[in-house]
Protein backbone atom coordinates (compact mmCIF):
# COMPACT_ATOMS: atom_id res chain seq x y z
CA UNK A 1 0.00 0.00 0.00
CA UNK A 2 0.58 3.37 0.03
CA UNK A 3 3.51 4.84 2.28
CA UNK A 4 4.14 8.96 2.62
CA UNK A 5 7.47 9.85 4.28
CA UNK A 6 7.21 13.95 5.38
CA UNK A 7 10.09 15.78 6.66
CA UNK A 8 11.88 17.80 8.57
CA UNK A 9 9.63 17.03 11.73
CA UNK A 10 10.65 20.50 13.40
CA UNK A 11 11.14 23.68 11.72
CA UNK A 12 11.86 26.85 12.57
CA UNK A 13 12.05 30.25 10.47
CA UNK A 14 11.53 34.28 11.25
CA UNK A 15 8.69 36.26 10.26
CA UNK A 16 9.18 37.32 6.94
CA UNK A 17 11.40 34.21 5.86
CA UNK A 18 9.96 31.21 3.55
CA UNK A 19 9.65 27.79 4.63
CA UNK A 20 9.49 24.38 2.95
CA UNK A 21 8.24 20.88 3.99
CA UNK A 22 8.43 18.24 1.75
CA UNK A 23 6.89 14.63 1.15
CA UNK A 24 7.12 11.86 -0.81
CA UNK A 25 4.92 9.06 -1.72
CA UNK A 26 5.16 5.39 -3.40
CA UNK A 27 2.30 4.73 -5.11
CA UNK A 28 2.78 6.53 -8.71
CA UNK A 29 -1.11 5.65 -9.35
CA UNK A 30 -1.95 8.31 -6.47
CA UNK A 31 -4.21 11.61 -7.72
CA UNK A 32 -5.55 13.24 -4.79
CA UNK A 33 -3.10 14.62 -2.23
CA UNK A 34 -4.21 16.80 1.22
CA UNK A 35 -2.26 19.06 3.52
CA UNK A 36 -3.82 19.57 6.59
CA UNK A 37 -2.84 22.44 9.11
CA UNK A 38 -3.29 21.46 12.82
CA UNK A 39 -3.32 24.43 15.79
CA UNK A 40 -2.63 23.72 19.37
CA UNK A 41 -5.51 21.93 20.85
CA UNK A 42 -7.50 21.44 17.39
CA UNK A 43 -8.37 19.02 15.25
CA UNK A 44 -6.98 19.21 11.79
CA UNK A 45 -8.39 21.64 8.95
CA UNK A 46 -7.86 21.25 5.43
CA UNK A 47 -5.10 23.52 4.13
CA UNK A 48 -5.71 22.43 0.34
CA UNK A 49 -6.15 19.61 -2.09
CA UNK A 50 -4.18 18.93 -5.29
CA UNK A 51 -4.74 16.82 -8.09
CA UNK A 52 -2.46 15.04 -9.87
CA UNK A 53 -3.68 17.18 -12.87
CA UNK A 54 -1.59 20.75 -11.22
CA UNK A 55 1.72 20.82 -10.54
CA UNK A 56 1.22 24.22 -8.93
CA UNK A 57 -1.53 25.10 -7.26
CA UNK A 58 -1.51 28.38 -4.92
CA UNK A 59 -2.99 29.44 -1.52
CA UNK A 60 -3.42 32.26 0.19
CA UNK A 61 0.35 32.70 1.14
CA UNK A 62 1.56 29.10 0.14
CA UNK A 63 2.32 27.61 -2.44
CA UNK A 64 1.97 23.67 -3.14
CA UNK A 65 4.10 21.74 -5.56
CA UNK A 66 3.42 18.48 -7.12
CA UNK A 67 6.56 16.64 -8.94
CA UNK A 68 4.76 13.40 -9.75
CA UNK A 69 8.22 11.91 -11.46
CA UNK A 70 9.83 11.85 -8.19
CA UNK A 71 6.57 11.56 -6.17
CA UNK A 72 7.22 14.10 -3.83
CA UNK A 73 4.89 16.93 -2.66
CA UNK A 74 5.84 20.10 -1.18
CA UNK A 75 4.68 23.23 0.80
CA UNK A 76 6.27 26.23 0.44
CA UNK A 77 4.66 29.22 2.89
CA UNK A 78 6.43 32.21 0.97
CA UNK A 79 6.50 34.49 3.96
CA UNK A 80 5.92 32.83 6.88
CA UNK A 81 4.00 34.61 9.83
CA UNK A 82 3.24 33.83 13.43
CA UNK A 83 -0.06 32.63 12.60
CA UNK A 84 1.53 29.57 10.64
CA UNK A 85 2.85 28.34 13.49
CA UNK A 86 0.96 24.41 14.19
CA UNK A 87 1.61 21.32 12.73
CA UNK A 88 1.33 20.67 9.31
CA UNK A 89 0.43 17.29 7.60
CA UNK A 90 0.62 15.64 4.06
CA UNK A 91 -1.88 12.80 3.06
CA UNK A 92 -2.18 10.66 0.23
CA UNK A 93 -5.41 8.20 -0.53
CA UNK A 94 -4.57 4.83 -0.49
CA UNK A 95 -5.45 3.91 -4.32
CA UNK A 96 -5.96 0.14 -2.54
CA UNK A 97 -8.47 1.15 0.51
CA UNK A 98 -10.59 2.89 1.92
CA UNK A 99 -8.21 4.79 3.76
CA UNK A 100 -6.00 7.80 3.62
CA UNK A 101 -2.72 7.77 4.67
CA UNK A 102 -0.39 10.69 6.30
CA UNK A 103 2.80 11.82 6.99
CA UNK A 104 4.16 11.82 10.89
CA UNK A 105 3.79 16.08 10.35
CA UNK A 106 6.06 18.84 10.58
CA UNK A 107 5.75 21.17 13.90
CA UNK A 108 6.40 24.60 12.14
CA UNK A 109 7.38 27.24 14.64
CA UNK A 110 7.24 30.85 13.34
CA UNK A 111 9.68 33.53 15.72
CA UNK A 112 8.45 36.98 15.64
CA UNK B 1 -20.28 22.64 7.28
CA UNK B 2 -19.22 19.06 7.80
CA UNK B 3 -19.28 18.58 11.44
CA UNK B 4 -17.75 15.52 13.27
CA UNK B 5 -18.47 15.83 17.43
CA UNK B 6 -16.00 13.75 19.77
CA UNK B 7 -17.05 12.61 23.06
CA UNK B 8 -15.57 13.12 26.07
CA UNK B 9 -12.89 16.05 25.28
CA UNK B 10 -10.87 14.58 28.11
CA UNK B 11 -10.86 11.66 29.91
CA UNK B 12 -9.06 10.28 32.86
CA UNK B 13 -9.44 6.34 33.12
CA UNK B 14 -7.38 3.70 35.26
CA UNK B 15 -5.53 0.70 34.55
CA UNK B 16 -7.62 -2.33 34.02
CA UNK B 17 -10.93 -0.04 33.25
CA UNK B 18 -13.20 -0.22 30.26
CA UNK B 19 -12.99 3.63 28.08
CA UNK B 20 -15.66 3.93 25.27
CA UNK B 21 -15.08 7.05 22.55
CA UNK B 22 -17.57 8.33 21.10
CA UNK B 23 -17.88 9.96 17.60
CA UNK B 24 -21.01 11.43 15.54
CA UNK B 25 -20.89 12.98 11.69
CA UNK B 26 -23.66 14.90 10.62
CA UNK B 27 -21.97 14.53 6.98
CA UNK B 28 -23.74 11.57 5.95
CA UNK B 29 -19.88 10.05 5.03
CA UNK B 30 -20.04 6.33 4.30
CA UNK B 31 -16.11 6.21 5.60
CA UNK B 32 -15.33 6.73 9.45
CA UNK B 33 -11.84 6.55 10.97
CA UNK B 34 -9.85 6.67 14.32
CA UNK B 35 -6.61 7.81 15.08
CA UNK B 36 -4.60 8.59 17.63
CA UNK B 37 -1.54 11.23 17.94
CA UNK B 38 1.08 10.92 19.81
CA UNK B 39 4.57 12.70 19.49
CA UNK B 40 6.92 11.00 16.74
CA UNK B 41 4.74 8.90 15.38
CA UNK B 42 1.66 11.50 14.18
CA UNK B 43 -1.19 10.20 12.93
CA UNK B 44 -1.98 6.71 13.07
CA UNK B 45 -4.86 4.73 11.81
CA UNK B 46 -6.43 2.67 14.66
CA UNK B 47 -10.06 0.84 13.15
CA UNK B 48 -12.25 2.17 10.23
CA UNK B 49 -15.30 1.71 8.99
CA UNK B 50 -16.83 2.05 5.55
CA UNK B 51 -20.81 1.76 6.86
CA UNK B 52 -22.95 1.04 9.16
CA UNK B 53 -21.95 -2.24 10.23
CA UNK B 54 -18.53 -2.65 9.05
CA UNK B 55 -15.23 -2.02 11.06
CA UNK B 56 -11.79 -2.84 9.89
CA UNK B 57 -8.24 -2.90 11.59
CA UNK B 58 -5.97 -0.29 10.69
CA UNK B 59 -2.34 -0.24 11.06
CA UNK B 60 -2.36 -0.27 15.02
CA UNK B 61 -5.66 -1.94 16.10
CA UNK B 62 -4.01 -4.41 19.29
CA UNK B 63 -5.78 -3.32 22.22
CA UNK B 64 -8.82 -1.60 20.70
CA UNK B 65 -12.52 -2.33 19.17
CA UNK B 66 -14.80 -0.20 17.22
CA UNK B 67 -18.51 -0.57 16.91
CA UNK B 68 -20.29 1.46 13.96
CA UNK B 69 -24.16 0.83 14.84
CA UNK B 70 -25.01 3.69 12.55
CA UNK B 71 -23.81 5.77 9.61
CA UNK B 72 -23.91 8.75 12.23
CA UNK B 73 -21.87 6.80 15.18
CA UNK B 74 -18.36 5.22 15.49
CA UNK B 75 -16.99 3.93 18.84
CA UNK B 76 -13.41 3.20 19.97
CA UNK B 77 -13.67 0.65 23.04
CA UNK B 78 -10.78 0.14 25.02
CA UNK B 79 -11.73 -2.94 27.02
CA UNK B 80 -8.93 -3.16 29.36
CA UNK B 81 -7.40 0.69 29.48
CA UNK B 82 -3.16 0.37 29.85
CA UNK B 83 -0.79 3.74 30.49
CA UNK B 84 0.43 2.98 26.81
CA UNK B 85 -2.85 3.74 25.36
CA UNK B 86 -2.53 7.40 26.84
CA UNK B 87 -2.76 9.83 23.85
CA UNK B 88 -4.91 12.13 21.83
CA UNK B 89 -7.46 10.10 19.84
CA UNK B 90 -9.36 12.10 16.74
CA UNK B 91 -12.16 10.70 14.98
CA UNK B 92 -12.87 11.88 11.01
CA UNK B 93 -15.45 11.29 8.10
CA UNK B 94 -15.03 10.89 4.67
CA UNK B 95 -16.58 9.81 1.44
CA UNK B 96 -14.34 8.12 -0.88
CA UNK B 97 -10.75 7.89 -0.42
CA UNK B 98 -10.11 10.78 -2.86
CA UNK B 99 -11.93 13.60 -0.81
CA UNK B 100 -11.45 15.34 1.78
CA UNK B 101 -11.50 13.59 5.42
CA UNK B 102 -13.21 15.46 8.11
CA UNK B 103 -12.31 15.68 11.51
CA UNK B 104 -13.01 15.97 14.99
CA UNK B 105 -11.40 18.45 17.76
CA UNK B 106 -10.08 15.07 19.53
CA UNK B 107 -10.40 13.49 22.61
CA UNK B 108 -7.14 13.72 25.32
CA UNK B 109 -7.11 10.30 27.21
CA UNK B 110 -5.22 9.54 30.84
CA UNK B 111 -4.86 6.31 31.80
CA UNK B 112 -3.18 6.12 35.31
Amino acid sequence: GEQVEQRPPHLSVREGDSAVIICTYTDPNSYYFFWYKQEPGAGLQLLMKVFSSTEINEGQGFTVLLNKKDKQLSLNLTAAHPGDSAVYFCAVPDTNAYKVIFGKGTHLHVLP
Amino acid sequence: EAAVTQSPRNKVAVTGGKVTLSCNQTNNHNNMYWYRQDTGHGLRLIHYSYGAGSTEKGDIPDGYKASRPSQENFSLILELATPSQTSVYFCASGDRGDTEVFFGKGTRLTVV
